[in-house]
């Protein structure tokens, strides 16, 4: 069984207000990703890291910013929510090399009102 | 371009009516195909990587093929408690050691 850690599970806040979501994984996995899902749609992938202070943007255009700094652990940023930032985010990680499954956290749905 | 479909969009199942999900994909230099199930509100569960055209993988009522084309996912006599959105997602050479999912397939399986 995956041991990620996605906190909060749920998150309601207003406009402006600044945002970190958490993710933490206890395999020693050094590719650490997240998507943005949004409810019946598929997984878009907005950031991802191969390794310690290595971060790139994904696919999917997200004014998020993310860090890693250790290995577990692989935080997500808002600095200003939106409405348009409304979604359910997942963190996934996965060992280096390639056909390596990916493990999910439980996701965070984030709603910003 | 490189793309992952999924096929039908949403499927209705009575109980114990076997039926298959479809996943297309026109990838360079196919490294693995996975296939996910997601439950409502959480996050994908791993089931099945397939690595070259082929292969087979079950796990209780699932069953899943690959060609180098597609890959199938067969369910078997299905129960309720296999309702979910199945995933396929697909890792290649031109996205290095990132994945590109498919939009999904929602079963439903009545009782």
């Amino acid at each position: 069984e995956a041991d990620i850690y996605q906190t909060p599970r749920y998150l309601v806040i207003g406009t402006g207000k600044k945002i970190t979501l958490e993710c933490s994984q206890t395999m020693g996995h050094d590719k650490m990703y997240w998507y943005q899902q949004d409810p019946g749609m598929e997984l878009h992938l907005i950031h991802y890291s191969y390794g310690v202070n290595s971060t790139e943007k994904g696919d999917l255009s997200s004014e998020s910013t993310v860090s890693r700094i250790r290995t577990e652990h692989f935080p997500l940023t808002l600095e200003s929510a939106r409405p348009s930032h409304t979604s359910q985010y997942l963190c996934a990680s996965r060992e280096t090399g390639y056909s390596y499954e990916q493990y999910f956290g439980p996701g965070t749905r984030l709603t910003v009102t | 371009e490189d793309q992952v479909t999924q096929s039908p969009e949403a499927l209705r199942l009575q109980e114990g009516e076997s039926s298959s999900l479809n996943c297309s994909y026109t990838v360079s230099g196919l490294r693995g195909l996975f296939w996910y199930r997601q439950d409502p509100g959480k996050g994908p569960e791993f089931l099945f990587t397939l690595y070259s055209a082929g292969e087979e993988k079950e796990k209780e009522r699932l069953k899943a093929t690959l060609t180098k084309k597609e890959s199938f996912l067969h369910i078997t006599a299905p129960k309720p408690e296999d309702s979910a959105t199945y995933l396929c997602a697909v890792q290649a050479d031109n996205y290095g050691q990132n994945f590109v999912f498919g939009p999904g397939t929602r079963l439903s399986v009545l009782p």
